[in-house]
């Protein structure tokens, strides 16, 4: 149980283009889903949080009109990098949870390269 | 300012060796511990522990959460080759992004045959 489908795994395109990752979670309904990114060697960052239904809280330094979030149901959330650059090129993570004391489950992750 | 920290940075064992990789972790209003194994694409779920002196167990993995000493470790008894990865300690507290995730830099191990 606890599925986390990630789609696309790998994207590369040209700077400008705006880029659109699915995040969907199979076998359970996921109230929050969390998006991450991940520099090579390090840790994860988390970039935002969404409720269903709900607007996205951004954390600190992340633009929301750059990496806009849609949690439009219970099993999947979207994250579009827009107007894509060099320095967006990493590999992006979610996570989707059930109920608050329960754990975040992953997806597989996009690589994200931007030429 | 809360925080995750874990240890070793990195682990270079052989096979059938026993590892522990250590959790320690400052963050207010605590609620859960989580590990994860993290090979080449994102990380999969182990333990999520929440009270202390239990532990959890799968196979050879096993986790026990002090909350008294802040701290955590994950262990591993007669390693195989297919335990090498990044092992991450995470925490979630209440309150903040919705019960999000602070997570350790991670222990990279790495099992040689």
């Amino acid at each position: 149980g606890a599925v986390v489908s990630q789609h696309p795994s790998r994207v590369i395109c040209k700077s400008g283009t705006s880029v659109k990752i699915e995040c969907r979670s199979l076998d359970f309904q996921a109230t929050t889903m969390f998006w991450y990114r991940q520099f090579p060697k390090q840790s994860l960052m988390l970039m935002a949080t969404s409720n269903e239904g709900s607007k996205a809280t951004y954390e600190q330094g992340v633009e929301k009109d750059k990496f806009l979030i849609n949690h439009a149901s219970l099993t999947l959330s979207t994250l579009t990098v827009t107007s894509a650059h060099p320095e967006d090129s990493s590999f992006y993570i979610c996570s989707a949870r059930g109920q608050a004391d329960q754990p975040q489950h992953f997806g597989d992750g996009t690589r994200l390269s931007i030429l | 300012e809360d925080k995750v920290v874990q240890s070793p940075l990195s682990l270079v064992v052989h096979e059938g060796d026993t590892v522990t990789l250590n959790c320690s972790y400052e963050v207010t209003n605590f609620r859960s511990l989580l590990w994860y194994k993290q090979e080449k694409k994102a990380p999969t779920f182990l333990f999520m522990l929440t009270s202390s002196g239990i532990e959890k167990k799968s196979g050879r993995l096993s986790s026990i959460l002090d909350k008294k000493e802040l701290f955590s470790i994950l262990n591993i008894t007669a390693t195989q080759t297919g335990d090498s990865a990044v092992y991450l300690c995470a925490v979630m507290n209440y309150g903040g992004s919705q019960g999000n995730l602070i997570f350790g830099k991670g222990t990279k191990l790495s099992v040689k045959p």
